[in-house]
């Protein structure tokens, strides 16, 4: 079946620009994350939601970012007034209910801030 | 805040030899203790994981050590292929909303 998917691939922007990264999720996968990846580096925690709960904010690193997601499906993540540090690759996972462990990501957004 | 701590950050082991990674966590809420593999261009995936009332754990040439006493698992590649040249993320999960975080990965090259 369809994995996770992600678009743009590939956004260049403009600093001070707004932009919105798209996660289309595994269908019938509750859990969806939202990871940034700079070059070479680990993935750091971004945002969380589950089902129908409030969404864990905690790792947003600026009021800047944002994230949506309607019920079960499609996330967005809105980065504003885009800063040349926001420049990485931003992943996407989704899960089912019950295997935490097992998470699915996307391919990326590779967002360069020029 | 809590972390993850993975070592080494790089590693590099010639085709056919042992390729160890180790994964040092602080505490955790995990039913399983995952490795996840990633290539170039591409998202994680899950490789192997591990219950933690297993000491051990193998499929194929990957095998998942779990020491619970110290907080610590570690994945091993036998005979390792440069097909398995990759970063490689250990992850925990840090409370029972599903908090989830990774290590800073470690990126292996196997020569050829």
């Amino acid at each position: 079946g369809a994995g996770v998917s992600q678009s743009p691939s590939n956004k260049v922007t403009e600093k001070g620009k707004d932009v919105e990264l798209r996660c289309d999720p595994i269908s019938g996968h509750t859990a969806l994350y939202w990871y940034r990846q700079r070059l070479g580096q680990g993935l750091e925690f971004l945002i969380y939601f589950q089902g129908n709960s409030a969404p864990d904010k905690s790792g947003l690193p600026s009021d800047r970012f944002s994230a949506e997601r309607t019920g079960e499906s499609v996330s967005t993540l809105t980065i504003q007034r885009t800063q040349q540090e926001d420049s990485a690759v931003y992943l996407c996972a989704s899960r089912i209910t019950g295997t935490t462990y097992e998470q699915y990501f996307g391919p990326g957004t590779r967002l360069t801030v020029t | 805040q809590q972390q993850v701590k993975q070592s080494p950050q790089s590693l590099i082991v010639q085709k056919g030899g042992i390729s160890i990674i180790n994964c040092a966590y602080e505490n955790t809420a995990f039913d399983y203790f995952p490795w996840y593999q990633q290539f170039p261009g591409k998202g994680p995936a899950l490789l192997i994981a591990i219950r933690p009332d297993v000491s051990e754990k193998k499929e194929g040439r990957f095998t998942i050590s779990f020491n619970k006493s110290a907080k610590q698992f570690s994945l091993h590649i036998m005979d390792s292929q440069p097909g398995d040249s990759a970063t490689y993320f250990c992850a925990d999960r840090l409370n029972r909303d599903d908090k989830i975080i990774f290590g800073k990965g470690t990126r292996l090259h196997i020569l050829p």
